[in-house]
C-alpha cells in the first residue's frame, strides 16, 4: 500500500536556487524518512525526521513535519547539478512488528547547471 | 564497506522460466525486504524478513517466494515469471529497532517476455 504522494512530481531549477518537495501521508506514523534515488540506482537515505519534531537539519538539507496536517517537506539549499535524482518519502509506523517503509511515489528533481 | 549486493543487474528471461534474484548483505542487519518499483507506483514491498527462518509477506507477493536461510541472503525467487513481473527490484536491509536507516542494493531490471 503506498502511504501517500509527493508533489510536484517533477521540478526543474537552475543550479543555485532552492528545491522544495512536499510529501503528505496518510497513517499516523512514528518517523518519516527522506531518500534519494539516481536514474535506476538503488535508493540512498538522507533524513530521518521523528513524530515529535517539527524540523531537522543537514547540510543543505532541511526537512519539516506537520503532524496535524499529515505532510513533510524537504528543501535543498543552493541546489547542484549533482542534486538531480528522484527524491521519495518513507515513513515507519511501530504499530506492527515489522521495520516497514512505506514510500511515497517521488518527485523528479533536475538541476541545469 | 558496509553495502547491499543484487545479482543479477539486468535480467530478460521468458514466461514460466523459474529465476532466482540474490540479495547479499555485509551490516548483520536482521531486516531484509524485497521491493519492486514501477513508474507512477513508486516503491512497494513484495516479502519482508525480521530474522533468519522468518519471513512475511508484504503488500505484493503474489508470485514471488523468498527464504532467509542465513541472515546475510535473501533471495527473490520467481517461480513462474509472467510479463507483469517486468519491473525494477530492489533489496533492502536494516537493523531491526526503532529509527532504523535502510540500505538498498543497485537494483535487478527484471524483464520478462
Amino acid at each position: 500500500s503506498q502511504q501517500g504522494e509527493e508533489d510536484p512530481q517533477a521540478l526543474s531549477i537552475q543550479e543555485g536556487e532552492n528545491a522544495t518537495m512536499n510529501c503528505s501521508y496518510k497513517t499516523s506514523i512514528n518517523n518519516l524518512q527522506w531518500y534519494r534515488q539516481n536514474s535506476g540506482r538503488g535508493l540512498v537515505h538522507l533524513i530521518l525526521i521523528r513524530s515529535n519534531e517539527r524540523e531537522k537539519h543537514s547540510g543543505r538539507l532541511r526537512v519539516t513535519l506537520d503532524t496535524s496536517k499529515k505532510s513533510s517537506s524537504l528543501l535543498i539549499t543552493a541546489s547542484r547539478a549533482a542534486d538531480t535524482a528522484s527524491y521519495f518519502c518513507a515513513t515507519q509506523n511501530y504499530g506492527g512488528a515489522t521495520n516497514k517503509l512505506i514510500f511515497g511515489t517521488g518527485t523528479l528533481l533536475a538541476v541545469q547547471p | 564497506e558496509a553495502q547491499v549486493t543484487q545479482n543479477p543487474r539486468y535480467l530478460i528471461t521468458v514466461t514460466g522460466k523459474k529465476l532466482t534474484v540474490t540479495c547479499s548483505q555485509n551490516m548483520n542487519h536482521e531486516y531484509m525486504s524485497w521491493y519492486r518499483q514501477d513508474p507512477g507506483l513508486g516503491l512497494r514491498q513484495i516479502y519482508y524478513s525480521m530474522n533468519v527462518e522468518v519471513t512475511d509477506k508484504g503488500d505484493v507477493p503474489e508470485g514471488y517466494k523468498v527464504s532467509r536461510k542465513e541472515k546475510r541472503n535473501f533471495p527473490l525467487i520467481l517461480e513462474s515469471p509472467s510479463p507483469n513481473q517486468t519491473s525494477l527490484y530492489f533489496c533492502a536491509s536494516s537493523f531491526y529497532r526503532t529509527e532504523a536507516e535502510a540500505f538498498f542494493g543497485q537494483g535487478t531490471r527484471l524483464t520478462v517476455v
